[in-house]
């Protein structure tokens, strides 16, 4: 299975900052995508991010908020912008290992508070 | 926009009990994956069943599908401590992105 390293592993942020979160993975994958865990929810999709494009994002979620980069087939990044305490949640990193069947792995999140 | 459903919203059992959760879901489905998620952690793969199976094991776990139902199961039997956690189900759609779709969670809690 694919080892998905992210940091920061856990902030504490001021209102109104951004913070970069960083998803690196040990081996080239096609699919990357970022997910949102806000306090005693389920998951929600923000976006995929394909490399060498612009990621795509889901219904209710827009890139000037959550800017994402993708440089390579290893790593992202997403960005949360000017942060209300709305968005403190876990942010998850997953990547699709299509040669395991099209298992989706996750790394063990980023959890930012926002005071 | 989250398309599965999962009951019991929260499950306590005592140790060496069997855990059912069940799983629904809308749309026709390529994939069902199942995670385990421990308290503020990351997911944790349990088992990725398709759509032309009907059953998977793993260890204690097995996994249960049926399309006609648009309904899964996952039963952890001989059930530890170790075991307490939140419990996801999540869809991959037949047609569209590869993307995941999560139910709302069951959390299983074993007492000794």
């Amino acid at each position: 299975s694919a080892v998905i390293s992210q940091k920061p592993s856990r902030d504490i942020c001021q209102r109104g900052t951004s913070l970069t979160i960083q998803c690196q993975v040990d081996s080239q994958v096609t699919m990357m995508f970022w997910y949102r865990q806000q306090p005693g929810q389920s998951l929600t999709l923000i976006a995929t991010a394909n490399q060498g494009s612009e990621a795509t994002y889901e219904s209710g979620f827009v890139i000037d908020k959550f800017p994402i980069s993708r440089p390579n087939l290893t790593f992202s990044t997403l960005t949360v912008s000017n942060m209300s305490p709305e968005d403190s949640s876990i942010y998850l990193c997953s990547v699709e290992q299509g040669y395991s069947g099209n298992t989706i792995y996750f790394g063990e999140g980023s959890w930012l508070t926002v005071v | 926009s989250q398309q599965g459903e999962e009951d019991p919203q929260a499950l306590s059992i005592q140790e060496g009990e069997n855990a059912t959760m069940n799983c629904s879901y809308k749309t026709s489905i390529n994939n069902l994956q199942w995670y385990r998620q421990n308290s503020g952690r990351g997911l944790v793969h349990l088992i990725l069943i398709r759509s032309n199976e009907r059953e998977k094991h793993s260890g204690r776990l097995r996994v249960t599908l049926d399309t006609s139902k648009k309904s899964s199961s996952l039963l952890i039997t001989a059930s530890r401590a170790a075991d307490t956690a939140s419990y996801f189900c999540a869809t991959v759609a037949r047609q569209g992105a590869q993307k995941l779709v999560f139910g709302q969670g069951t959390r299983l809690t074993i007492n000794p």
